[in-house]
């Protein structure tokens, strides 16, 4: 597709329940983020992949939630035993990497967002 | 998680007023970056700042890459009606540190 899609676009669940969420990047984009926005306020970093190399899991708030990235495509944010407080927004986003020019090493370009998955934990 | 401070929290405008927002920081960046976001979807990017002191224009749109690293400010000139919408600034701290911080966001509506 032309964008990053993500589904569902609308999850209800209830307490204590486990959740799946997926992500479709952008054909090419070798990396994908996934950031989490709760009711009016910004986003906030929760794991991004990179390729081949280890995820970066720093933003993920607790063992509870995980991420996998199967095949460098597709991912999946996985939350074990919601809690009301994971009630939130999840967005995913990709982007590919590019040449910085005259710094040693490269940063990706652009990360364009999905639409998101609202999640309600009752 | 932190967040950069971002103001106003909410502008409400008539259509044609220019606006002004801005965000700081107590970190240094080397990326500031501006994204709107419309109900139900994704952030979207506007502008991206990769040196300090940079001044960009999109349309109507310029933002600054504060000297400091520690700061940006975006101006909308002309608001029009589409212009309604959350806006967020984000840095990215580190090269290959590809995480992006982002701010509390500026609500603007604009008054027919």
């Amino acid at each position: 597709g032309a964008g990053v899609s993500q589904s569902p676009s609308n999850k209800v669940t209830e307490k204590g329940k486990d959740v799946e969420l997926r992500c479709d990047p952008i054909s090419g984009h070798t990396a994908l983020y996934w950031y989490r926005q709760s009711l009016g306020q910004g986003l906030e970093f929760l794991i991004y992949f990179q390729g081949n190399s280890a995820p970066d899991k720093s933003g993920l708030p607790s063992d509870r939630f995980s991420a996998e990235r199967t095949g460098g495509s597709v991912s999946t944010l996985t939350i074990q035993r919601t809690q009301q407080e994971d009630s939130a927004v999840y967005l995913c986003a990709s982007s590919r990497p590019v040449s910085n020019g005259g710094a040693s090493g490269f940063w990706t370009d652009t990360q364009y967002f999905g639409p998101g998955t609202r999640l309600t934990v009752l | 998680g932190q967040q950069l401070n971002q103001s106003p929290q909410s502008m409400f405008i008539q259509e044609g007023e220019d606006v002004s927002m801005n965000c700081t920081s107590s970190s240094i960046f080397n990326t500031w970056l501006w994204y709107k976001q419309d109900p139900g979807e994704g952030p979207v990017l506007l502008i991206a700042l990769y040196k300090a002191g940079e001044l960009t224009s999109n349309g109507r749109l310029t933002a600054q890459f504060g000297i400091t690293r520690k700061d940006s400010f975006l101006n909308i000139s002309a608001s029009i009606p589409s212009d309604v919408g959350i806006y967020f600034c984000a840095g990215r701290s580190n090269f290959g540190n590809e995480k992006l911080t982002f701010g509390t966001g500026t609500r603007l509506t604009i008054i027919p």
